[in-house]
């Protein structure tokens, strides 16, 4: 069962323009990952944040997380065609050797 | 270095039967992970195999099972296929789970 849920589930900007999705999760968790997939194919790692930061930048991606409303957001900021893509929040249960809880994702529109 | 490999990429099949699919994970990665991934359900976790051992089953009827080698390859079998198992399939490696995936490109299974 999904543990993560993003919200929005999908959306369509203007290349430059800021994107942000949201994800939610139920149970406590170790950390929380964001991964991105292109249109058919597999999964690609994007960033990691563990349950005691707040916030992680990777280039033009910034990560939040907020465990005391158990929630995260990634923001991709001057968001370019290339970022089309799906992006997935998936989450690590607090207990150890158990595999990552993947949400159902948002669906990222860039237009050029 | 060499990425999570899986085989076939398209497979396409009929009601009953049964079809086995291939993963090699990265060098290095002990453990394997399957997912199936379709529109209306998300990713949901098969298994987990760890040094050849099942450590970890996700809720699929008996008809899903796995294995995995000596050298960190892996299989899963789908035996008396549905129209329900099309899906893509996707394989993930990993040293620990919890430190994130590598994901190969999927199979495209499709029942007819």
């Amino acid at each position: 069962s999904q543990q993560g849920e993003e919200d929005p589930q999908a959306l369509s900007i203007q290349e430059g323009e800021n994107a942000t999705m949201n994800c939610s999760y139920k149970t406590s968790i170790n950390n929380l990952q964001w991964y991105r997939q292109n249109s058919g194919r597999g999964l690609v790692h994007l960033i990691l944040i563990r349950s005691n930061e707040r916030e992680k930048h990777s280039g033009r991606l910034r990560v939040t997380l907020d465990t005391s409303k158990k929630s995260s957001s990634l923001l991709i900021t001057a968001s370019r065609a290339a970022d089309t893509a799906s992006y997935f929040c998936a989450t690590a249960p607090i207990s150890g050797n158990t595999p990552l809880v993947f949400g159902k994702g948002t669906r990222l529109s860039v237009i050029a | 270095k060499a990425g999570v490999t899986q085989t076939p990429r398209y497979l396409i099949k009929t009601r009953g039967q049964q079809v086995t699919l291939s993963c090699s994970p990265i060098s290095g990665h002990r453990s394997v992970s399957w997912y199936q991934q379709t529109p209306g359900q998300g990713l949901q976790f098969l298994f987990e195999y760890f040094s050849e051992t099942q450590r970890n089953k996700g809720n699929f009827p008996g008809r899903f099972s796995g294995r995995q080698f000596s050298n960190s390859r892996s299989e899963m079998n789908v035996s008396t296929l549905e129209l329900g198992d099309s899906a893509l399939y996707l394989c993930a490696s990993s040293f620990e789970p919890q430190r994130g995936y590598t994901f190969g490109s999927g199979t495209r299974l499709t029942v007819v």
